[in-house]
This record gives C-alpha cells, structure tokens and sequence, in this order.
C-alpha cells in the first residue's frame, strides 16, 4: 500500500506551459516532503523540499504548494522547456526515521 | 552521482541463481538505503543500514539480504532470483543531520529470465 498516491501518471504540456503534479498523503506523522528529479538512465536526484510550516516554496522555476489540513502537496514547474522532460517524483519522511515513502512518478514531456 | 558507484549496471541470470549486488560510497555518509524501480510503483525501499552492521527491512524485502561490512559498501543479495526480481535497482545514501536528502547512484538493471 503506498504511503504517498501521486498523480497524474503521465503529462505533455507546450513549452512554456506549467504542468502540475499532485502528491497526496495519510499519515500525519509524516514532516518533510521532497521531490526527486529523474531522467532516462540516471538515478533520481533531489530537486526541492518542503516542510509542513510553510505553505509555498520557490527555487527557481520549481515550485512547491502545501495544504497541511488537506494533506497535498503539489510541484508546478514555471515556463517549462524541454529539458525539464523527466520523471517527477514526490516524497515523504518523518523525523528521526531515516527513510522516505516515494510516490509512483510523473513523467512530463515539454514539447518544443 | 554525489560519489557513487553500483555494480554490475547491467546484469542477467536464471531464476534460481543467487546474485549480489554492489554499492560503494566516497563520501564517508552514515545512511545507505536500497530501492528497487518499477513502472506504476515508483521507488520502494528493500533494505537500509544506518551504520556498519546496522541494517533494517524495508516495505518489500522478501527474496532479499543486505550486508555492511564498512562504511563504504553495501551489498544487496538476492539469494534465489525469481522472476518477479527483475527491476532497476538504486542504491541511495544520506548523511547524518540531513537523512532526507538522499544522493541515488545509476542504478543496476538486473533481468532474471
């Protein structure tokens, strides 16, 4: 059973487009919620995170939206290129375990 | 890839076979974690050690040992490969303070036919 349901599967969007990823959680335990960056043949890489006292966080064209009373956190990706064409995936940690509940990825393909 | 390396990158066996898995680390990081990918499922954690000969079960661990012998190094064994086992698998590490901010190697695509 996963931790963390991520949608949609699977998104295109036109350059410059903003496409959106939607990550929903349970458990209330859980107080830090990263997002992997991942392209064809590498291995996921830390793109952004957020804590649940803060309801938005900005690094770059990357940004992250949280809704505590909602349990969603959400990843937009301003004026997308192509390169940003990856597989996306949120996450979720708790303190003092070490680990992370990953959802099931999103890969986005800008067009040109 | 923050200073790691995973071996073989590519691997075939039988089903049956037993196969090991490699991951070594430069950066001297407490935490090494590993995750096997599959479509619809994202990443899922197998195993994970927290020091020299500390490691812990992960969600999906059935069909699967871990060993740390040293810091560096963290051997993923699959001691009866089934089919069910072909997956890319990651091996990730993390530091002591900052335990989210996990650094994934390339990866191991590993076929059991």
């Amino acid at each position: 059973q996963q931790q963390v349901k991520q949608s949609p599967q699977s998104l295109i969007v036109q350059k410059g487009g903003i496409p959106i990823i939607n990550c929903a959680y349970e458990n209330t335990a859980f107080d830090y919620f990263p997002w992997y960056q991942q392209f064809p043949g590498k291995g996921p890489a830390l793109l952004i995170a957020i804590r649940p006292d803060v309801s938005e966080k900005k690094e770059g064209r990357f940004t992250i939206s949280f809704n505590k009373s909602a349990k969603q956190f959400s990843l937009h990706i301003m004026d997308s290129q192509p390169g940003d064409s990856a597989t996306y995936f949120c996450a979720a940690g708790r303190s003092n375990d070490y680990k992370l509940s990953f959802g099931a990825g999103t890969t986005v393909t800008v067009r040109a | 890839d923050a200073g790691i390396t995973q071996s073989p990158r590519h691997k075939v066996t039988e089903t049956g076979t037993p196969v090991t898995l490699r991951c070594h680390q430069t950066e001297n990081h407490r935490y090494m974690y590993w995750y096997r990918q599959d479509p619809g499922h994202g990443l899922r954690l197998i195993h994970y050690s927290y020091g020299v000969k500390d490691t812990d079960k992960g969600e999906v661990s059935d069909g699967y040992s871990v060993s740390r012998s040293k810091t560096e190094d963290f051997l993923l064994t699959l001691e009866s490969a089934t089919s069910s086992q072909t997956s890319v698998y990651f091996c990730a590490i993390s530091e002591s303070g900052f335990p989210y901010e996990q650094y994934f190697g390339p990866g191991t695509r590993l076929t059991v036919t």
